[in-house]
Parts: structure tokens; sequence; C-alpha cells
């Protein structure tokens, strides 16, 4: 099992160009949540997908930020354009099952992205 | 709405000493609980997990949490901690509305042990 993937590790972009992040769940995993993470918020889940339907994006912070997931192995995160205060870490995480019953996250490595 | 209070941001310990970390959540609904480990420059891993049963659960490396139901409470805790211990801890709970699971994070605590 190679766990959940990002990528990339690491993104320097200048603002106002388009940022692109990248995740592959595990497989068999039917949600994918994406995360934010900085030193001000902490954790904030921007969106999360169930059987590729987006199903709460209400953190997504503004239009600039969209999220796809074309098929159950691949979602992106997008920001265009991109801006300083989008610096942060970007977590991706999958699990299984919606019952009640939820399985714990598994987290990929995330993405540390600099917007200069 | 439904929010994760951690109560501590930072904790600093010498080795050896106790730890407890307070984690209250506010939902009246069926919640799972779970308690994630985020050491230096790393992701997010599991440490425990409450479903149902036993309200006191053993997790890895001595780990343990116990869940108050009346005190909307899932507190952290170890006896003894190690210098690796050092890293950020996430409580976080699982909701369980319309169908679909919902995981909320707490701010996370930062945990230095000292040797």
């Amino acid at each position: 099992d190679a766990g959940v993937i990002q990528s990339p590790r690491h993104e320097v972009t200048e603002m106002g160009q388009e940022v692109t992040l990248r995740c592959k769940p595990i497989s068999g995993h039917n949600s994918l949540f994406w995360y934010r993470q900085t030193m001000m918020r902490g954790l904030e889940l921007l969106i999360y997908f169930n059987n590729n339907v987006p199903i709460d994006d209400s953190g997504m912070p503004e239009d600039r930020f969209s999220a796809k997931m074309p098929n159950a192995s691949f979602s992106t995160l997008k920001i265009q354009p991109s801006e300083p205060r989008d610096s942060a870490v970007y977590f991706c995480a999958s699990s299984s099952g919606t019952g009640p019953m939820s399985s714990p996250l598994h987290f990929g490595n995330g993405t540390r992205l600099t917007v200069t | 709405a439904q929010s994760v209070s951690q109560h501590n941001h930072h904790v600093i310990l010498s080795e050896a000493a106790s730890l407890e970390l307070g984690c209250n959540y506010s939902y009246g609904g069926t919640v799972n609980l779970f308690w994630y480990v985020q050491y230096p420059g790393q992701h997010l891993q599991l440490l425990l997990k409450y479903f149902s049963g036993d309200p006191l659960v053993k997790g890895i490396k001595g780990f343990e949490a116990e869940f108050i139901k009346s005190k909307f409470s899932f507190n952290l805790r170890k006896p003894s901690v190690q210098w690796s211990d050092t890293a950020e801890y996430f409580c976080a709970v699982s909701l369980f509305s319309g169908g679909y699971n919902k995981l909320i994070f707490g701010a996370g605590t930062r945990l230095a042990v000292h040797p």
C-alpha cells in the first residue's frame, strides 16, 4: 500500500500564477479530503468528496480555489490566481466508508506552497 | 456550529513527566473521536480512536484517551513522556450527518519534551 500520494512536495510560485496540487488516494477509499494547515488557523477542512462527488465545499476560502475529482484515483486542488496569503501546507487525506463507523483518515505528506 | 477545542496550544515537559492534553467538542449527535500526531516535518498519523464500547482507549506508543460523554471530552494521556513524543497533537471529531462523515480538527497542541 503506497499510501496517499501528493505532488508536488514543494511549490514556490509568484503571486498571480495558477497553482495545481495533486492527490492520489489509497485504492479502495471512497472519501477524499483536502485540508490546509497554517500557523494561524491550524488545520482547516477545505472540501471533501465521497465517491468522487463533492459533498461539502464550505471550507473553500473563495472562488480562487477549486477542486475536482474526475475519478476514484485522482483529485486536484487549483488556486487561480494565487496570493501570498495562500502560502500553507496542503494535505490530502482519504478514508473508506460513509456510515457512522468511519475509518480514520490516511494523510499524504502534504504540499508546502509558498506564494511570493 | 460544530467545533473542537483543545485547551493548550503549547505544552513543555521534561522527560518522564506525565501528560494530559484536553479536548472538548460541541456536537450532540453520533461522533467518532480521534487523536492524531504530527511529528516535525511529517504528515498526520493516527494515534488512537474511539467508536464505541470501553470509553478508555489505548493507542500506540503508550498513549491513551478517555471519552467522557457527559463532558463532551476526549482527553489524551501518557504517564511518562519521552523526548521522541515531541510533536503536535490534534484532536478530531467525526460527525455523522446526512449520511456522511465529516472530520473536524482542533487547533492542535504543540508538545515539546526536554531531555
